[in-house]
């Protein structure tokens, strides 16, 4: 499968742990990207990388989110101290510098008790 | 502010009828648009897209109409089969200059067998 690959797919956590998610992009997709889904809305963006570079941060991205992408390949996205609102479907896109079309991983889903 | 909005939350049609998925937008200024299809428990699945600079493109059994005059999307799919049951999405590309896409809250197609 060459698409996008994002791990783990689901996580249970206590309030106040810390979790991190993995993505893994297409190959030769120097373009990543970050959103939340929440049920029954849309995807909501929270930062996107160029190679190894993050370009762009959403208001969402409090303090507590940090995202990284050392090598301009696969990417990790912490959340510190989860609170309950935490509780989303966390999606991965990935996109090539010549095309704007984003192409999503399947998601993993966080539920903070 | 920005914002990309379907008209109708759910949209139930007979199996083998077209199906036509609306979406307004707000962004005057967005360059390309796109249309995805979820699934439950699944990422976004890209279906087809448009730029600016065109008002229409068609797919395999799926086409999309821009009318940029009313900022109005429209995806229409044709002789719409069961596995077509999802939650559709636009999305919204701002610019050149953010990597971010902005996304409606989509619209639940049923097709009845």
């Amino acid at each position: 499968d060459t698409g996008v690959s994002q791990d783990p797919r689901h996580k249970i956590t206590k309030r106040g742990q810390n979790v991190t998610f993995r993505c893994d992009p297409i190959s030769e997709h120097n373009r990543l990207y970050w959103y939340r889904q929440t049920l029954g809305q849309g995807p909501e963006f929270l930062t996107y990388f160029q190679n190894e570079a993050q370009l762009e941060k959403s208001r969402l991205l409090s303090d507590r989110f940090s995202a990284e992408r050392p090598k301009g390949s696969f990417s990790t996205l912490e959340i510190q101290r989860t609170e309950q609102g935490d509780s989303a479907m966390y999606l991965c896109a990935s996109s090539s510098q010549n095309q704007e079309t984003q192409y999503f991983g399947p998601g993993t889903r966080l539920l903070v008790l | 502010g920005e914002s990309v909005g379907l008209h109708l939350p759910t949209l139930s049609v007979q199996e083998g009828d077209n199906s036509i998925i609306n979406c307004a937008y707000s962004n005057s200024a967005s360059d390309y648009f796109i249309w995805y299809k979820q699934e439950s428990g699944k990422g976004p699945q890209f279906i087809i897209d448009i730029r600016s600079n065109m008002d229409k493109r068609q797919g395999q059994r799926v086409t999309v109409l821009l009318n940029k005059t009313v900022k109005h999307l429209s995806l229409q799919i044709a002789a719409t089969q069961p596995g077509d049951s999802a939650v559709y999405f636009c999305a919204e590309h701002g610019s050149s200059n953010t990597g971010k896409l902005i996304f409606g809250q989509g619209t639940t197609l049923q097709v009845k067998p």
